[in-house]
């Protein structure tokens, strides 16, 4: 029941844009979006609820379709500030369900 | 405010000894989280507490880890004996309400080493 995220490596220059997919098998309630630098914690990016909002904040900005159980990560613009491993983490329609997180998928973005 | 705390940040040990990782959450925060990380694996969940109470230790992957919550501000996770396969990188999250419709915050993690 782990998410798949897509692509698993993206590699951008500087002011290019991606786009990062995660797909769940089961419905889900919440979808949470986390950025991990190269020994360092995950750091929280952004929380999706059911609803089908979308959300972002700066240049990173993120959509959740309930129906097809898939977030969507946009990283518009990317600076080299967004290198690093980025990672959804899914739960589903009990709210004591555990967050389950994706395989992640590794960003570098060069000058 | 200071974030989640964890100790050690590193740590190596032999087969067979034990080892004990400590966590302390955000002040405030009623829900803590231990994450297991590996490459083969990914970022899985061993057990989460809310207001102390283990609500969801079904990610322990066997008896030799063990973990505890005795009050709001430390938890510690305990491996006897430990294994060579038990080394990972080992963080510890809190959040406010728990659930997974609430942020999760994550601590800097114990690299932990057996040989």
């Amino acid at each position: 029941q782990q998410p798949v995220q897509s692509p698993q490596a993206v590699i951008l220059r500087e002011g290019e844009d991606a786009v990062i997919n995660c797909s769940s098998s089961k419905a889900l309630y919440s979808v949470h979006w986390y950025r991990q630098k190269h020994g360092e914690a995950p750091i929280f990016l952004m929380i999706l609820l059911k609803g089908g909002e979308q959300k972002g904040h700066d240049k990173i900005s993120a959509s959740f379709n309930e129906k097809k159980q898939q977030s969507s990560l946009y990283l518009t613009a990317s600076q080299l500030s967004y290198s690093g491993t980025y990672f959804c983490g899914t739960g589903g329609l009990n709210n004591t369900d555990k967050l389950i997180f994706g395989t992640g998928t590794r960003l570098q973005v060069f000058p | 405010d200071a974030g989640v705390i964890q100790s050690p940040r590193h740590e190596v040990t032999e087969m067979g000894q034990e080892v004990t990782l400590r966590c302390k959450p955000i002040s405030g925060h009623n829900s803590l989280f231990w994450y297991r990380q590996t490459m083969m694996r990914g970022l899985e969940l061993l057990i989460y507490f809310n207001n102390n109470v283990p609500i969801d230790d079904s990610g322990m992957p066997e008896d030799r880890f063990s973990a505890k919550m005795p009050n709001a501000s430390f938890s510690t996770l305990k491996i006897q004996p430990s294994e060579p396969r038990d080394s990972a990188v080992y963080f510890c999250a809190s959040s406010f309400f728990g659930g997974h419709g609430d942020t999760q915050y994550f601590g800097p993690g114990t690299r932990l080493t057996v040989l």
